[in-house]
């Protein structure tokens, strides 16, 4: 079991550029979640996935915004026409849902994002 | 989610025992209390979860008071890696999490 990762682990990009990430969960995990984090705040709900059905999106998310995940196995994360504002930490995270046990949730190590 | 409030920051000295309180007084019957820490830069670490019973892992351990309104995470021997910021979260335990701003843990030498 290698965790959930991410990469790429840091990118800087100009404004107005497209950028991706991709998230590889814990393998055999069914659920993987997009999260973003700000200097100073606790992650914010993005998206979350079951297999490769997108379930539900945060008002966060807004258009330029788009998560995949074709497979039901790695997902992306595109932000198109990139802002200073979203300059960040996303993390990707995963789990395997199961009744009765409560659901453990894994975080990868983040990817930060930093728009000049 | 049943909200959580938490300390904002407290200190305990290397090598005693790390208690962080979280009130939940809003947790319904079937929410999970969870435990998660974050270390700077770093993404969340799972640490334990519990519904009734107290909980214990090599991490920690996870005191819930019988009425559930209020739950303890206990570090045994603190050691200055767990220096970070704590989370408490409750849950249905099929749901997304949602973060709030958590407790700063200083180990202090």
């Amino acid at each position: 079991d290698t965790g959930v990762s991410q990469n790429p682990r840091h990118k800087i990009t100009k404004r107005g550029q497209n950028v991706t990430f991709r998230c590889d969960p814990i393998s055999e995990h069914n659920r993987l979640y997009w999260y973003r984090q700000t200097l100073g705040q606790g992650p914010e709900f993005l998206t979350y996935f079951q297999n490769e059905a997108q379930l539900e999106k945060s008002r966060l998310l807004s258009d330029r915004f788009s998560a995949e995940r074709p497979k039901g196995s790695f997902s992306t994360l595109e932000i198109q026409r990139t802002e200073q504002g979203d300059s960040a930490m996303y993390l990707c995270a995963s789990s395997l849902l199961l009744t009765g046990s409560g659901n453990t949730i894994y975080f990868g190590e983040g990817s930060w994002l930093t728009v000049v | 989610d049943a909200k959580t409030t938490q300390p904002t920051s407290m200190d305990c000295a290397e090598g005693r025992a790390a208690n962080l309180p979280c009130n939940h007084s809003t947790i319904s019957g079937n929410e999970y209390v969870y435990w998660y820490r974050q270390i700077h830069s770093q993404g969340p670490q799972y640490i334990i979860h519990g519904l009734k019973n107290n909980e214990t892992n090599e991490m920690a351990s996870l005191i819930i008071t019988e009425d559930r309104k209020s739950s303890t995470l206990i570090l045994p021997h603190a050691t200055l890696r767990d220096t970070a910021v704590y989370y408490c979260i409750v849950n249905f335990g099929n749901e997304k999490l949602t973060f709030g701003t958590g407790t700063r843990l200083t180990i202090i030498p």
